[in-house]
């Protein structure tokens, strides 16, 4: 059973610039979750997608957003890009109901110059 | 969600068993213990859960006291490789997987 996708791995973007990432789950999970890792803040949780609704929001300003597709397959877009947005994106797979464990990406990590 | 207290850093020897604690007294019924580890840059994988009784897996074991204040994760012959943060979560059973909230975790180094 293939695991979560995530790609790309590494980006480099400039500031003022977008970004959009993606995301594919495991085969069969319906819900998509986002974290932000940095050195500073750790793990944080940025929203969560379920049958392509924004089901759980964390606390990030609006140039974070997503979106899920019908194939559960999610993007993350990043508009404005600043300094302090550089940091590891985790993308992590669950099947959205029930208490389950959640099965994270290896990541993108984005550097912002 | 339950808010966890863990030691920052452990060592462990190669070979012994390495005990992880972690604090939630302010843990509810309803609310399980997770705990997942992130080895170096990578995601944080699943290691185990449980509700109230002890839980072992092939990774590792889980020892809730009965109180469930608190908890201890267990690899019981601790190897070069499981040197990681491990992360304790607590989760409510109508907190869907997706959304854990993460503490700063124990880093964990095993010396050889």
């Amino acid at each position: 059973k293939a695991g979560v996708t995530q790609t790309p791995r590494y980006l480099i973007k400039t500031r003022g610039q977008q970004v959009t990432l993606s995301c594919s789950p495991i085969s069969g999970h319906r819900s998509v979750s986002w974290y932000q890792q940095t050195p500073g803040q750790g793990l944080q949780f940025l929203f969560e997608y379920f049958s392509e609704t924004q089901r759980n929001k964390g606390n990030f300003p609006g140039r974070f957003s997503g979106r899920q597709f019908s194939n559960s397959r999610s993007e993350m877009n990043v508009s404005t890009l600043e300094l302090g947005d550089s940091a590891l994106y985790l993308c992590a797979s669950s099947p959205g109901q029930g208490n389950t464990e959640a099965f994270f990406g290896q990541g993108t990590r984005l550097t912002v110059v | 969600d339950a808010k966890t207290t863990q030691p920052t850093s452990m060592d462990c020897a190669e070979g012994r068993a390495a005990n992880l604690p972690c604090n939630h007294s302010t843990i509810s019924g309803n609310e399980y213990v997770y705990w997942y580890r992130q080895i170096h840059s990578q995601g944080p994988q699943y290691i185990i859960h449980g509700l109230k009784n002890n839980e072992t897996n092939e990774m590792a074991s889980l020892i809730i006291t009965e109180d469930r204040k608190s908890s201890t994760l267990i690899l019981p012959h601790a190897t070069l490789r499981d040197t990681a943060v491990y992360y304790c979560i607590v989760r409510g059973i109508n907190t869907n997987a997706g959304k854990s909230t993460f503490g700063d975790g124990t880093t964990l180094t095993v010396k050889p």
